[in-house]
Parts: C-alpha cells; structure tokens; sequence
C-alpha cells in the first residue's frame, strides 16, 4: 500500500463548478498535510496547509482533514481554466524538524471553459 | 526577492558519468531538501541539509550524496548515473523556525541519462 494515495484522474469539471480533490494516506502517526499546485513544467506550490481535523478554508480553496479516516480532501469552488493544473497531496509524517514529506502522485485537474 | 534558483536547468549525461546539481535557497531560508520527480509522480524526498549537515535522507542509495555550504546553497551529486536516474531534480527551502512542509521549490533540474 502506497503511503499516500491519489486518483491520478484527470478530473475534468466545467468552468464554474466545484472540484473536489481527495487523498488517502497509511500512517496514522501523520501530523501535518498540505496540497501543492504544480502546472505542466513547473515546480510545486504550496496552496493549503491543514493540521488538524476539520475544515480551513482560503479563498476557493477549502482544505478537509478527517484524521480517523485518514483523509484529506481539497475543494476548489468557482473553478476557473487557471486552476487546470496538477494537485499533489503531501504529508509529514512525523513532528522533528526534518522537513521529510511524502508525496502521493498527483491528480491531474481540468477545468474546461 | 529572490526565490530558489537551481541549475543547470537541463542537462544530459551518459550512464555511468557523475553530476552535480546546484541550489540557492530562498533569502532568509537556511534549510533546503532535495526531491526527484519522475514522469507523472509525486516528488520523492532525497535528504534534507541543515547547518550543513544531512539530517535526514530519503530511500535513496549512496550514489546521491549533497551538501550545504555555510552560505546556506547546496549541491547534490549523483555518481554512477542510471537510466532510472532520469527526472526531475527539486529543491526546496524553507526557515528552520518554519513549518516543516510549506516548502518554497525551485523550477528544478531535469536530467537527462542517455
């Protein structure tokens, strides 16, 4: 079992709807999770954090963690064509300071106009 | 404000050789991890420095070894290139204070072993 799974889709929603985004991971010692943005040839983006059960929203991004599941989900109101990208979930598994995160492969996500 | 600056930003190598790739982390960060990322995977951690020490590496055999510098920059080595070795090479910094995932990356190093 991979430590951190993703469908790698590609999810495609129309312009105006919400995609939701989900991630499964196998540790349940994890203690911080993340979403990272990252468009065709480009690098990583950090868009959302979330450290404990529940929701945190930013704008139209809305991060979900449900730790008993062990499952994190990203919701992206309002999606527009700029948001097509890929999203990767990632999870630190421990608490020291060693900056050590597991990535799962991404979810491709299209938005069409 | 300058970001993380990593180069060369493409290059090609024969199975067998050796490479050195090349990070500045972002103004004000002084820790900096490395990451590959093969086609259509997630980023898979390689070490991370600190105070120019490795703190902390990734399953990755001996043939990938790094370094700080007391500038904060940090080079990573590969010897013995493999076809697998093939993908892209990610920095990645952040405060030593900071979260330990909201990682600032670099435009990366894709490599190329022929």
């Amino acid at each position: 079992q991979k430590e951190v799974e993703q469908n790698s889709g590609p999810l495609s929603v129309p312009e105006g709807a919400i995609a939701s985004l989900n991630c499964t991971y196998s540790d349940r010692g994890s203690q911080s999770f993340f979403w990272y943005r990252q468009y065709s040839g480009k690098s990583p983006e950090l868009i959302m954090s979330i450290y404990s059960n529940g929701d945190k929203e930013d704008g139209r991004f809305t991060a979900q963690l449900n730790k008993a599941s062990q499952y994190v989900s990203l919701l992206i109101r309002d999606s527009q064509p700029s948001d097509s990208a890929t999203y990767l979930c990632a999870v630190n598994l421990d608490s020291s300071n060693t900056g050590k995160l597991i990535f799962g492969q991404g979810t491709t996500l299209q938005v069409k106009p | 404000d300058a970001g993380v600056t990593q180069s060369p930003t493409h290059l090609i190598k024969t199975r067998g050789q050796q490479v050195t790739l090349r990070c500045s982390p972002k103004s004000g960060h002084d820790t900096v991890s490395w990451y590959q990322q093969a086609l259509g995977q997630g980023p898979q951690f390689i070490f991370q420095y600190y105070e120019e020490e490795e703190r902390q590496r990734g399953n990755f055999p001996d043939r990938f070894s790094g370094h700080q510098f007391p500038n904060y920059s940090s080079e990573l080595n590969v010897n013995a290139l493999l076809l697998g070795d093939s993908a892209l090479y990610l920095c990645a910094s952040r405060m030593s204070g900071g979260y330990t995932g909201e990682l600032f990356f670099g435009e990366g190093s894709r490599l190329t072993v022929l």
